[in-house]
């Protein structure tokens, strides 16, 4: 499977700033995904990083508020805007390759104050 | 409303002996199911998976059961050793898109 890093791993926010979240992975993929994983909840689809055109995103999540880019084949940025408390969780991107299994990377823990 | 379900968060195992996770989902479409585990600081790890077609997957100690009409899956793990001490989460997805709907995971201990 890929490797896949993300940066930063971890990161202490304030209330009304932005964090953008890097995935690198470390071969070319087709699919690429962001995820969060709030505090005990399960692991929820943000969005479908697309190649070259806008990132398809899951209900209850828009653009203004996370806005992706996939510039190639193997990176991917996920920018949380306006953060606030709320926002604090695991983001997770993940890929796939054309079959169902998905692979994680490692997360980043955002912490909002 | 969440379509995968783990309704036990936590289990405790002796080494040696069986692991038995289980997990159901409300959505018939789902047509492939995944397990991963989780260490704490890090991301989901695949485990194994089954498609629909088919209702047991072995690979090595994991075994995954699927029972279509009851919509149910288990994972067993055999022997359980202290090492598979972790977060196991169930995943399922349907032929409609590429997204995993997840559980919210069963902390798992296995202890010596």
């Amino acid at each position: 499977s890929a490797v896949i890093s993300q940066k930063p791993s971890r990161d202490i926010c304030q209330r009304g700033t932005s964090l953008t979240i890097q995935c690198q992975v470390d071969s070319q993929v087709t699919m690429m995904f962001w995820y969060r994983q709030q505090p005990g909840q399960s692991l929820t689809l943000i969005a479908t990083a697309n190649q070259g055109s806008e990132a398809t995103y899951e209900s209850g999540f828009v653009i203004d508020k996370f806005p992706i880019s996939r510039p190639n084949l193997t990176f991917s940025t996920l920018t949380v805007s306006n953060m606030s408390p709320e926002d604090s969780s695991i983001y997770l991107c993940s890929v796939g390759q054309g079959s169902d299994t998905q692979y994680f990377g490692p997360g980043t823990r955002l912490t909002v104050l | 409303d969440q379509q995968v379900k783990q309704n036990s968060p936590s289990l405790s195992v002796q080494e040696g002996r069986i692991s038995i996770l289980n997990c159901d989902y409300t959505n018939s479409m789902f047509d492939y199911f995944l397990w991963y585990k989780k260490y704490p600081a890090e991301g989901p790890t695949f485990l194994i998976s089954i498609s629909s077609i088919k209702d047991k997957n072995e690979d090595g100690r994991f075994t995954v059961f699927l029972n279509k009409s009851a919509k149910h899956l288990s994972l067993h793990i055999v022997p359980s050793q202290p090492g598979d001490s972790a977060v196991y989460f169930c995943a399922a997805s349907g032929n409609s898109g590429y997204a995993l709907n997840f559980g919210k995971g069963t902390s798992l201990l296995v202890t010596p």
